[in-house]
């Protein structure tokens, strides 16, 4: 029964390069959501996706990033070319679909980016 | 701009002291309100979550929720150390997806 599971869970990246931070959802949950997390500041919302579908993405920066969520495999979070302001703790959360449950979501333990 | 405002604390209090936190945010038409406990390097963890305006009680916690007040807050009773992590309010206001407050640092001391 395992939870929503993030990797990797620690990355490091030199300004320019690419990150990549997977995501697989609760079993039985289709709805995934990205946060990010700078040092001393709360949850921000970044993109709310189903399958195939992004359904909010209100939060996402214009540039550099990207989320998918295929029909097959992990939801993804892409980040181009780096800057030192993208280090963060990148947290993706499932909620079941539809009802009461929606809205409850259940955190992964979270992607460590590092830009040097 | 809809906000989720909290006290960043951090809120001291001894072992054994009930322990009170508080949020308010800005959209009236929030239905849905949660807790989270964060500690330290680590993900958000639901403990609460409340819908109806009145008290929710779940072990040593519970969550107060004023709706016309626009104010949900959490009391933790006989506080304990392991207790001691940063409280994350989240409401639902109005779209798909949560918004969280900064949160408050709480710290009980033995």
């Amino acid at each position: 029964n395992a939870g929503v599971m993030q990797n990797p869970r620690h990355l490091v990246r030199r300004r320019g390069q690419e990150a990549r931070l997977r995501c697989s959802p609760m079993k039985g949950h289709s709805h995934v959501y990205w946060y990010r997390q700078l040092p001393e500041e709360g949850l921000k919302f970044m993109v709310y996706l189903q399958k195939e579908n992004i359904i909010d993405e209100s939060g996402m920066p214009k540039e550099r990033f990207s989320a998918e969520f295929p029909k097959e495999g992990p939801s993804i979070l892409r980040i181009q070319q780096v800057v030192r302001g993208d280090s963060a703790a990148y947290f993706c959360a499932s909620s079941p679909s539809g009802g009461s449950g929606a809205n409850v979501l259940t955190f992964g333990a979270g992607s460590r980016l590092t830009v040097l | 701009q809809k906000e989720v405002e909290q006290n960043s604390g951090p809120l001291s209090v001894p072992e054994g002291a009930i322990a009170s936190l508080n949020c308010t945010y800005s959209d009236r038409v929030s239905q849905s309100f949660f807790w989270y406990r964060q500690y330290s390097g680590k993900s958000p963890e639901l403990i609460m979550s409340i819908y109806s305006n009145g008290d929710k009680e779940d072990g040593r916690f519970t969550a107060q929720l004023n709706k016309a007040s626009q104010y949900v807050s959490l009391l933790i009773r006989d506080s304990q150390p392991s207790d001691s992590a940063t409280y994350l309010c989240a409401v639902n206001m109005g779209y798909s997806t949560l918004t969280f407050g900064k949160g408050t640092m709480l710290l009980v001391s033995p």
